[in-house]
C-alpha cells in the first residue's frame, strides 16, 4: 500500500479549466516533489518542496503552480493548460534536509487529459 | 551534469530464470547513491533496491540484487528466480544534492516483460 496518497487519480479538463491535484503523506517527511511522466519517458522533475519552502522549480510554465499548505499536504493548481500538458503527475516525498541518499516514495499519480 | 544510462530498452525472460539489467552513470561527486526503481502497469513507482557509493558491497534485497562498479561508474540489477509480477518498467536513477533538495535523474529504463 502507498503511504503517498494521490487525488484524483484521473482528471480530464478543457484548456480553460482550473484545477487542482493534491498529494497527502503521513510519513512525517519534510520533502515533498512533483513529477511529470510522458508515455514510455521517465519521470522528470518539476518542483521541490523542503519544510514547507519551494526549493527546486525546473523552470515550469507558470500554468503550473504548486503550493504547500503543510508538511503534509502538496497541491498543484492547473490553469489555462494545453494539450501536451496530458501526463501523469507523480507526487513523492522523503525525510528531507541536506542529507543525500533519503529514498523518495512515490504515489500512484493522477493522469491528466486536456482536451 | 549526471547522466544515466541504460541500453536495453525492452527484455524479455522466462519466468523462473535469472536477468540482468544494466545501468551506467557519470559523475564527478565521489559519494553518491543510486536507485532502482520499478514501474508496473498501475504506473507506481516502487523503490527496488539502493546503493550507497561509498559502500563497497553490492545491495540485495531478496531476490534482487546489485553489481556494483565505481570504477567503471556501473550499477546492474540482477533478479533471480524472476516471478510474472516482476514484469514491469525498471528505470535506474542517480542522486545528487541540488539547491538544498534531493534531486533523482533517472534513465530512459527497461522495459522487462516476464513470460510464463
Amino acid at each position: 500500500d502507498t503511504e503517498v496518497t494521490q487525488t484524483p487519480k484521473h482528471l480530464v479538463m478543457g484548456m480553460t479549466n482550473k484545477k487542482s491535484l493534491k498529494c497527502e503523506q503521513h510519513m512525517g517527511h519534510r520533502a515533498m516533489y512533483w513529477y511529470k511522466q510522458k508515455a514510455k519517458k521517465p519521470p522528470e522533475l518539476m518542483f521541490v518542496y523542503s519544510y514547507e519552502k519551494l526549493s527546486i522549480n525546473e523552470s515550469v510554465p507558470s500554468r503550473f503552480s504548486p503550493e504547500c499548505p503543510n508538511s503534509s499536504l502538496l497541491n498543484l493548481h492547473l490553469h489555462a493548460l494545453q494539450p501536451e500538458d496530458s501526463a501523469l503527475y507523480l507526487c513523492a516525498s522523503s525525510r528531507g534536509g541536506l542529507v543525500a541518499g533519503n529514498t523518495i516514495y512515490f504515489g500512484e499519480g493522477s493522469w491528466l487529459t486536456v482536451v | 551534469a549526471q547522466t544515466v544510462t541504460q541500453s536495453q530498452p525492452e527484455m524479455s525472460v522466462q519466468e523462473a530464470e535469472t536477468v540482468t539489467l544494466s545501468c551506467t552513470y557519470d559523475t564527478s561527486e565521489s559519494n553518491y547513491y543510486l536507485f532502482w526503481y520499478k514501474q508496473p502497469p498501475s504506473r507506481q513507482m516502487i523503490l527496488v533496491i539502493r546503493q550507497e557509493a561509498y559502500k563497497q558491497q553490492n545491495a540485495t534485497e531478496n531476490r534482487f540484487s546489485v553489481n556494483f562498479q565505481k570504477a567503471a561508474k556501473s550499477f546492474s540489477l540482477k533478479i533471480s528466480d524472476s516471478q510474472l509480477g516482476d514484469t514491469a518498467m525498471y528505470f535506474c536513477a542517480f542522486m545528487r544534492i541540488i539547491q538544498g533538495a534531493q534531486k533523482l535523474v533517472f534513465g530512459q529504463g527497461t522495459r522487462l516483460t516476464i513470460n510464463p
